[in-house]
């Protein structure tokens, strides 16, 4: 069965400095991995995904996250924060032949300007 | 609307209560998911819905949770006799189900708040 671990579920950071989400995962199979932002009373909306090919994947909102199978990370990263990235994120897993979405328990994330 | 659509988007209940909560998934998505955030958590998967295909209900809690869909439309998830412990915010989500299995993006609705006293 996959899992998804998101160490510290408070993240803050400043105004221009890099947004840094760690994303661990456990899959028997090789793993479809989802990163989600969930902005106060809204639903989740997806960042990026990766399925198969280019291990670094762009998103929106200037993020992107690598693959990294030997390390069975996903990490999320963006250079320059903004106030406007204040949310939720969460990360996701999925494996061939199995639809649903399992999901690490999400970091609140504090841009202080 | 374009996006899946909750209602409501929030519902007070008493414990023992029955609720009843509703999905418009976004048209010509085949795929319906329902998910359950409690408070510091995750998402938890409760069921899926693929076409015409059986559900996999496999995440429902407990047997006092169910849910319907009618074709590829509106999903409706009941909760019986309601304790504290259901209290929950309660998301759908739609996609397309081309994908053999894995890796379809699923859109999200906002989700409804269901506070049980």
């Amino acid at each position: 069965a996959q899992s998804v671990t998101q160490l510290g579920s408070h993240v803050s950071v400043s105004e221009g400095a890099l947004v840094l989400l760690r994303c661990n995962y456990s899959s028997s199979v090789p793993p479809y991995l989802f990163w989600y932002v969930q902005y106060p009373n809204q639903g989740l909306q997806l960042l990026l995904k990766y399925t198969t090919g280019a291990t670094l994947v762009k998103g929106i909102n200037g993020f992107e996250a690598e693959f990294k199978k030997s390390e069975t990370s996903f990490h999320l990263t963006k250079p320059s924060a903004h106030m406007s990235d204040a949310a939720e994120y969460f990360c996701a897993v999925s494996e061939k032949g199995n639809n649903r979405l399992a999901f690490g328990k999400g970091n609140q994330v504090v841009v202080i300007p | 609307g374009a996006g899946v659509s909750q209602s409501p988007s929030n519902k007070v209940t008493e414990k023992g209560k029955d609720v009843e909560l509703r999905c418009d998934p976004i048209s010509g998505h085949t795929a319906l998911y329902w998910y359950r955030q409690r408070l510091g958590q995750g998402l938890e998967f409760l069921i899926y819905f693929q076409g015409n295909s059986a559900p996999d209900k496999s995440g429902l809690p407990s047997d006092r949770f169910s849910a319907e869909r009618t074709g590829e439309s509106v999903s409706t998830l009941t909760i019986q006799r309601t304790q504290q412990e259901d209290s929950a915010v309660y998301l759908c989500a739609s996609s397309f189900g081309g994908l053999a299995g894995g890796g379809n993006i699923q859109y999200f609705g906002a989700g409804t708040r269901l506070s049980v006293l």
